[in-house]
C-alpha cells in the first residue's frame, strides 16, 4: 500500500473550514484513499473514502487532485469535538490499514 | 445501533503471562481486524479474518495469535507478555463484499488497554 504524508499539526477557528491534506505521490490506480479520525485514545471513526471522484457526506468532503498523487480533507464547519487526530489511509482491498502519522488538528473557540 | 464489542475493557498482567482479548463484531459483519497501539503510537494492523480464516497478516508477534470463531468473534491470544506489549487493542469489524475485498468502512471498538507490569 502506498505511503502518505501529513502534516504533524494544524489548528482551526471554530467554525471555520477545516481543509487537512494529505499527499501520496504513489499511490496506484486501484488504491482508495481514506480518512479516518480518532479521539483521545477512542477507537478511530470512519470520516470518508473516495477513488477519482470528490465524495461529500454528512461529516466531510474529500477532493482529490486529478493525478491522486494528493487529497484534502475538508470539514465544513469545525467544532470543538472535530479536535482529534485525523488520518489519511491509502488501501487497495480495504483490508489492513495501515496509519501514517496523522495530523492533530485543534479546533481553537 | 450495535457497536463493536472488547472485553475486556482493562487488563493488567505480569511479564511472562498470558493475556486473551475478545471481540465481539457487529451483528452481520464478517471480517475482523486486530490493531495495535503503543502510548504515542499510531495503531499499527495486527492480523484480521474473514469468514473465520485468516485474511491479512500485519506486524503480529510470534507470541501472539487469533481466531475466529463460527459465530464471528474474535479473540487475540498473547503469550510470554512483554513489557513493550501494554498497549491500546482495538478490534474493528466491517462487511467485506462478494469481491473479497473490504470497501467498506472499518468499525473500530473502544480498545483494551493492556498493561504489562
Amino acid at each position: 500500500d502506498a505511503k502518505t504524508t501529513q502534516p504533524p499539526s494544524m489548528d482551526c477557528a471554530e467554525g471555520r473550514a477545516a481543509n487537512l491534506p494529505c499527499n501520496h505521490s504513489t499511490i496506484s490506480g486501484n488504491e482508495y484513499v481514506y480518512w479516518y479520525r480518532q479521539i483521545h485514545s477512542q477507537g478511530p471513526q470512519y470520516i470518508i473514502h473516495g477513488l477519482k471522484n470528490n465524495e461529500t457526506n454528512e461529516m466531510a468532503s474529500l477532493i482529490i487532485t486529478e493525478d491522486r498523487k494528493s487529497s484534502t480533507l475538508i470539514l465544513p464547519h469545525a467544532t470543538l469535538r472535530d479536535t482529534a487526530v485525523y488520518y489519511c489511509i491509502v488501501s487497495y482491498t480495504g483490508n489492513q490499514f495501515y496509519f501514517g502519522t496523522g495530523t492533530s488538528l485543534t479546533v481553537i473557540p | 445501533a450495535a457497536g463493536v464489542i472488547q472485553s475486556p475493557r482493562h487488563l493488567i498482567k505480569e511479564k511472562r503471562e498470558t493475556a486473551t482479548l475478545k471481540c465481539y463484531p457487529i451483528p452481520r459483519h464478517d471480517t475482523v481486524y486486530w490493531y495495535q497501539q503503543g502510548p504515542g503510537q499510531d495503531p499499527q494492523f495486527l492480523i484480521s479474518f474473514y469468514e473465520k480464516m485468516q485474511s491479512d497478516k500485519g506486524s503480529i508477534p510470534d507470541r501472539f495469535s487469533a481466531q475466529q470463531f463460527s459465530d464471528y468473534h474474535s479473540e487475540l491470544n498473547m503469550s510470554s507478555l512483554e513489557l513493550g506489549d501494554s498497549a491500546l487493542y482495538f478490534c474493528a469489524s466491517s462487511l467485506v463484499w462478494s469481491s473479497g475485498s473490504s470497501l467498506n468502512e472499518q468499525f473500530f471498538g473502544p480498545g483494551t488497554r493492556l498493561t504489562v507490569l
